[in-house]
Parts: C-alpha cells; sequence; structure tokens
C-alpha cells in the first residue's frame, strides 16, 4: 500500500541547474499538492491541481512549474535552481472535498548550492 | 491571510504525563482542522480531522478539540509514551485547495 510516492528523496544541485520532482499517488485521488517546509515558516503551498489537467499556484509559486501528467502523477520542476530553493519538499493528495483527509509523501530533501 | 500559531515550539514530558498542544488560528471561517504527527526525517501523517462543525475527535489515546469562534485547538495525548515524540502539526482549512499549517510542537516523552 504505497500511498504517495516522492523521488528522489535526496538531491544536490548547482545554482542554476534543473531538475524534477516526481510524485504518484494510488488512491485515485482527484486533489494533488507540492508544499515546501523550511524551518521556522511551516509548510507553505507552491502549486495544487484539483483535478487531473488543471493546475494552479498556491503561496509561493515563484521559481517552480508544474506538470500534473494524470490522475495519479504530478512533478515539480525547478527551471533555474537557486540557493533560497534549498528545503524539503512534499507532494500531498486527497480525494478533492474539503472535508477530507490529506495524505503526503515521505518528502525530497533539495540543497542548492 | 490565515495564521496558525502553535504554542510552545517544544515540550518535554515525563513518560506516563498527559499534556496538550495548542493551536491558534486567526480566521474562524474554516472549513475543517488537521492535527499530524511528524518523525524526524518523514512526512505528515494525519492523526485527527475535525470538521467545523465538530466539537472533538477522539482516537486511541489522542483527542483532539475545536473551538471555532475563539480560533482554537487542542490535542490532549493521554498516558504519554516514548514513541509519541515527534513533532505534531495543526492545519486549518478554509477551502477546497489550501491548508494553513502552524511551525509545530516538538514533543519529547522522556522513559
Amino acid at each position: 500500500n504505497a500511498g504517495v510516492t516522492q523521488t528522489p528523496k535526496f538531491q544536490v544541485l548547482k545554482t542554476g541547474q534543473s531538475m524534477t520532482l516526481q510524485c504518484a499517488q494510488d488512491m485515485n485521488h482527484n486533489s494533488m499538492y507540492w508544499y515546501r517546509q523550511d524551518p521556522g515558516m511551516g509548510l507553505r503551498l507552491i502549486y495544487y491541481s484539483a483535478s487531473e489537467g488543471t493546475t494552479d499556484k498556491g503561496e509561493v509559486p515563484n521559481g517552480y512549474n508544474v506538470s500534473r501528467l494524470n490522475k495519479r502523477e504530478f512533478s515539480l520542476r525547478l527551471e533555474s535552481a537557486a540557493p533560497s530553493q534549498t528545503s524539503v519538499y512534499f507532494c500531498a493528495s486527497r480525494t478533492g472535498a474539503s472535508g477530507n483527509t490529506i495524505y503526503f509523501g515521505e518528502g525530497s530533501w533539495l540543497t542548492v548550492v | 491571510k490565515q495564521e496558525v500559531t502553535q504554542i510552545p515550539a517544544a515540550l518535554s514530558v515525563p513518560e506516563g504525563e498527559n499534556l496538550v498542544l495548542n493551536c491558534s488560528f486567526t480566521d474562524s471561517a474554516i472549513y475543517n482542522l488537521q492535527w499530524f504527527r511528524q518523525d524526524p526525517g518523514k512526512g505528515l501523517t494525519s492523526l485527527l480531522l475535525i470538521q467545523s462543525s465538530q466539537r472533538e475527535q477522539t482516537s486511541g489515546r489522542l483527542n483532539a478539540s475545536l473551538d471555532k469562534s475563539s480560533g482554537r485547538s487542542t490535542l490532549y495525548i493521554a498516558a504519554s509514551q516514548p514513541g509519541d515524540s515527534a513533532t505534531y502539526l495543526c492545519a486549518v482549512s478554509t477551502g477546497a485547495n489550501n491548508l494553513f499549517f502552524g511551525t509545530g510542537t516538538r514533543l519529547t516523552v522522556i522513559p
């Protein structure tokens, strides 16, 4: 029972490099989310996808792009990484209704040097 | 903008003690509130979800209460165990597509 799976778990990038974080869920959820977690700031929403084929900006979208490839997969791309993007990234999903539980992946630790 | 605050940032208690974690939020127009547990190096695990129309939810040794009008929630942990050591986060949902998180309380239960 995989739930929400993220890859890679750890990544070190040089400033200016690009990379994509992958996320897949096997719970047939409509909504998927990307958050970043920074010390002292809690989790902040980067982008979300309310359903297959739609994506919307969250609180901190600058420097990121997303793709909802299909119902299962939601990827986050850093086109030109900056040190300020050093963070822990979490993918999450839920059925879509605001009253339902949200499920998180185990996180991706990204360091930009 | 919704602001969620958790105090204290860290708490240490001896094993067996009952304890309360606090969460406050600034805008009472919420759909629900969730409590999560996060272990070091891991993702978040949902513990309890309280709908805006509810006053409390219970799961085992955990009881969460919600007072929407005053913008407060508490997570009560009974008979704490070393395995309860983790960071506990609360989050409020103000719509279908966002949660606003507190910064968490790091709990240490001392054997």
